[in-house]
């Protein structure tokens, strides 16, 4: 069936270290959407990406999407306390329902 | 403009008894889908429902679990019997019409449910 995994399950950083987490599918995506959830919160929509090695810059956040479409990383430049919480990607196979099948999750922790 | 709204966002409740937890989407929006987040984990697809139809449930465990989307009100989630292993968050995300629609999910702010 459609799985996505994500590595690290865990890190934690120095603020203003950098940080990356990476996404992987069984199989080739629609498109790719990334979500924060900070703390006791609800996922946040923060960015999709549909081409087939598309990049995106949102600030200190860089998102790729692999050339096959079956993988995803996002990268954050020199890290905040501000960015700790658990980012998630979801991936989209197409189809008639939208939905999202959600990664297992990297949980960011930054030490000021 | 009131987003994704959620009650209750706490639920305490004993084994055997129902659980219900109630979601409004944004206003426009006439799609409807529920996540299921176990502690220290991530998001598991439940159910997709539009107004008055179950599109997708292939998320639901077979009993107990139950959906709907009524044509006046809320969407409910519904969990019979209710046992320690429910305990978790569940979140309720819609989207406008997903015909051509493949773009973000928003999300409510969960109701968190406590099975004692």
């Amino acid at each position: 069936g459609q799985q996505v995994m994500q590595i690290p399950q865990y890190q934690h950083v120095q603020e203003g270290e950098d940080f990356t987490t990476y996404c992987n599918s069984s199989t080739t995506l629609s498109n790719i959407q990334w979500y924060k959830q900070r703390p006791g919160g609800h996922p946040v929509f923060l960015i999709q990406l549909v081409k087939s090695g598309e990049v995106k810059k949102q600030k200190r956040l860089t998102f790729q999407f692999g050339e096959a479409k079956k993988n995803s990383s996002l990268h954050i430049t020199a890290t905040q306390t501000t960015d700790v919480g658990t980012y998630f990607c979801a991936g989209n196979y197409g189809g008639a329902t939208n939905k999202l099948i959600f990664g297992t999750g990297t949980l960011l922790a930054v030490q000021p | 403009n009131a987003g994704v709204m959620q009650n209750p966002r706490h639920l305490v409740r004993r084994r055997g008894q129902e659980a219900r937890l109630r979601c409004s989407p944004m206003k426009g929006h006439s799609h409807v889908y529920w996540y299921r987040q176990l502690p220290e984990e991530g998001l598991k697809f439940m159910v997709y429902l539009q107004k008055e139809n179950i599109i997708d449930e292939s998320g639901m465990p077979k009993e107990r679990f139950s959906a709907e989307f009524p044509k006046e009100g809320p969407s409910i989630l519904r969990i019979q019997q209710v046992v320690r292993g429910d305990s978790a968050a569940y979140f309720c995300a819609s989207s406008p019409r997903a015909d051509s629609y493949t773009g973000e999910l928003f999300f409510g702010e969960g109701s968190r449910l406590t099975v004692l």
